[in-house]
């Protein structure tokens, strides 16, 4: 079955660690994307990638660092330059073509900061 | 820039009962809209969409009536269930490139036997 995996479900850090979370999609999409939710809170934008080897800002990137070297993975660090880092993190992809596509979502990672 | 108000939440109600949630756009343009779900624990998936004005999107019961004359694309349902417990988004893409879109910040359904 085609879709999207997030890895891992629950994650645990100390402070002034650096994080790495995990996404890889098998829908041959061509665009990523990883957003932040916080509690009670909607969706806000981290990085994109429309295709490998490139990626741009969103709105909250501060903190954060991504890479695009394969088409279906796209992992996130979370840097400890990321004043307040926990959240539920989710991965979508998209086909990319124009404005009209769905976005499909992993299942997130809720990283936890001790 | 495109952006997406809707109503918040909690929204209490019992089974069976008729379901809305408001959500009004700004934008250049006409772009499609969408409404996603987010049930507990889990990530977000596509509840329906209507890609030109006076569209109804309809899926598992829910409707959404894009209205370009109230810049509006509320979402309803006539009898909710229990299982449609969640927190519902509403969004529509920017204008700029790249296919991201925009959020409204989301409204937590609660449904009660």
């Amino acid at each position: 079955d085609g879709g999207i995996t997030q890895s891992p479900k629950y994650l645990f850090r100390k402070e002034g660690q650096n994080v790495t979370l995990s996404c890889e999609q098998n829908l041959n999409h061509d665009a990523m994307y990883w957003y932040r939710q916080d509690p009670g809170q909607g969706l806000r934008l981290i990085y994109y990638s429309q295709i490998v080897n490139d990626f741009q800002k969103g709105d909250i990137a501060e903190g954060y660092s991504v890479s695009r070297e394969k088409k279906e993975s796209f992992p996130l660090t979370v840097t400890s330059a990321q004043k307040n880092p926990t959240a539920f993190y989710l991965c979508a992809s998209s086909t990319g073509e124009g404005f009209e596509n769905e976005q499909f979502f992993g299942p997130g990672t809720r990283l936890t900061v001790l | 820039g495109n952006s997406v108000t809707q109503m918040e939440g909690p929204v209490t109600l019992s089974e069976e009962a008729f379901l809305t949630i408001n959500c009004t756009y700004t934008a250049t343009g006409y772009p499609s809209l969408f409404w996603y779900v987010q049930y507990p624990g889990e990530g977000l998936q596509l509840l329906l969409k209507a890609t030109k004005a006076d569209d109804k999107g309809s899926n598992k019961g829910f409707e959404a009536t894009y209205r370009k004359e109230t810049t509006s694309f509320h979402l309803e349902k006539g009898s909710v269930q229990v299982s449609d417990s969640a927190v519902y988004f509403c969004a529509l893409p920017g204008e700029a490139a790249g296919n991201k879109l925009t959020f409204g910040g989301g409204t937590r359904v609660l449904v009660k036997p």
